[in-house]
């Protein structure tokens, strides 16, 4: 089982630019997550997806979009970058239990 | 709303020193808490839990006990390693939130040898 994979893991954009950043699992989990991690912050909740077919906001949505494509994907949309959006994003999924975290995609906004 | 709050860092130990990273929660209802190590480079891992008051969770020589009382899940160990060089993060997830969790904003810790 691979878990809980992420693509990219590196990306640099241009303010404005646009791009999505993939995730998918392999642990048949109905839930799935998108964080932000920023130093001093720990990590904020920026969409997540109860169920397939289900999105909901969490404490920073403004600026993304989510897709939840099926049950094993989840997909973060960017459509005009901002620097403030410079950050770790880290995707996870959950049934019951703990979340567990893909690796993460480091995104750099110039 | 829910928060978290952990002691700051950074900590730095020598090898086998005692370790103990302060965490406290605001929360409604009965929440589980958590901790949580991301080492460099890498995701989160779930480092142990505890579902209700006086739970005392461990893994790794690690331990938490939920403290209602003090609304606390202090994190200790007795004897730290090199390899326990990692940034640990504290959480609560309450039973009305979705399963959503909220962290606390992370202490790094570094071992020296």
């Amino acid at each position: 089982n691979a878990g809980v994979t992420q693509t990219p893991k590196f990306q640099v954009l241009k303010t404005g630019q646009s791009m999505t950043l993939q995730c998918a699992q392999d642990m048949n989990h109905n839930s799935m997550y998108w964080y932000r991690q920023d130093p001093g912050m720990g990590l904020r909740l920026i969409y997540y997806s109860a169920s397939e077919g289900t999105t909901d906001k969490g404490e920073v949505p403004n600026g993304y979009n989510v897709s939840r494509l099926n049950k094993r994907e989840f997909s973060l949309r960017l459509e005009s970058a901002a620097p403030s959006q410079t950050s770790v994003y880290f995707c996870a999924s959950s049934e019951v239990g703990e979340q567990y975290f893909g690796p993460g995609t480091r995104l750099t906004v110039t | 709303g829910d928060s978290v709050t952990q002691m700051e860092g950074p900590v730095t130990l020598s090898e086998e020193a005692f370790l103990t990273i302060n965490c406290t929660y605001t929360a409604t209802g009965y929440p589980s808490l958590f901790w949580y190590v991301q080492y460099p480079g890498e995701g989160l891992q779930l480092l142990l839990k505890a579902t209700k008051a006086d739970d005392k969770g461990s893994n790794k020589g690690f331990e938490a006990t939920y403290r209602k009382e003090t609304t606390s899940f202090h994190l200790e160990k007795g004897s730290v390693q090199v390899s326990d060089s990692a940034v640990y993060f504290c959480a609560l997830r309450n039973a009305g939130s979705a399963r959503q969790l909220t962290f606390g904003s992370g202490t790094q810790l570094t071992v020296l040898p």
